[in-house]
């Protein structure tokens, strides 16, 4: 079975900083990796996915991820912090249906 | 259309009551399904459809009762509730569920449920 460890449920960055949120996978198979954000009382919205193609991936709003199989890693980064990147985030695997990580909280503070 | 489109967004309901929680799509997803959500959690899957066709049940109470009338729909009704299942509902459809490539889930604003 896949799965995902977020490592830090909440992390605080200031605006302007380097943002890292960690995702390690656990899988029996070449999994499909996923981060998504949820902004307070919406949905989920797709930020970036990793399918194999690169290990670099670009997503959304200046994100983005690196696959390393090495460490069983995908983690999360963005150069320079935004107010509007406050959020609840969220990695996930699959085949199938979606499974999640218990999600990370990124404040930004000024 | 890259929606998917969840009403009501908020809905309020006594334990005798009967409600439904309605999604739609019109991207020609084959798969969609219903997770549930309580606050600061991640979301749990509760039910899959596949062309139609309940593929997954998560082991969830039967006071909660799936339907996919066509490709488009996808209900959840609401009877007997409890307190403790007042939470978000998230609707999510996929181009497929099972076969080969990733599976990219859109997701609805979902419908918050209050259960008195």
């Amino acid at each position: 079975a896949q799965s995902v460890t977020q490592l830090g449920s909440h992390v605080s960055v200031s605006e302007g900083a380097l943002v890292l949120l960690r995702c390690n996978y656990s899988s029996s198979v070449p999994p499909y990796l996923f981060w998504y954000v949820q902004y307070p009382n919406q949905g989920l919205q797709l930020l970036l996915k990793y399918t194999s193609a690169a290990t670099l991936v670009k997503g959304i709003n200046g994100f983005e991820a690196e696959f390393k199989k090495s460490e069983t890693s995908f983690h999360l980064t963005k150069p320079s912090a935004h107010m509007s990147d406050a959020a609840e985030y969220f990695c996930a695997v699959t085949p199938g249906a979606l499974n999640f990580g218990k999600g990370t909280s990124l404040l930004v503070t000024p | 259309d890259t929606e998917v489109t969840q009403t009501p967004k908020h809905l309020v309901m006594g334990m005798t009551n009967k409600k439904s929680l309605k999604c739609e799509q019109h991207m020609g997803h084959r798969a969609m399904y219903w997770y549930k959500q309580k606050a600061k959690k991640p979301p749990e899957l509760m039910f899959v459809y596949s062309y139609e066709k309940l593929s997954i049940n998560e082991s969830v109470p039967s006071r909660f009762s799936p339907e996919c009338p066509n490709s488009s729909l996808l209900n959840l009704h609401l009877h007997a509730l409890q307190p403790e299942d007042s939470a978000l509902y998230l609707c999510a459809s996929s181009h497929r569920f099972e076969g080969p490539g990733a599976n990219v889930l859109t997701f609805g604003a979902g419908s918050r449920l209050t259960v008195l």
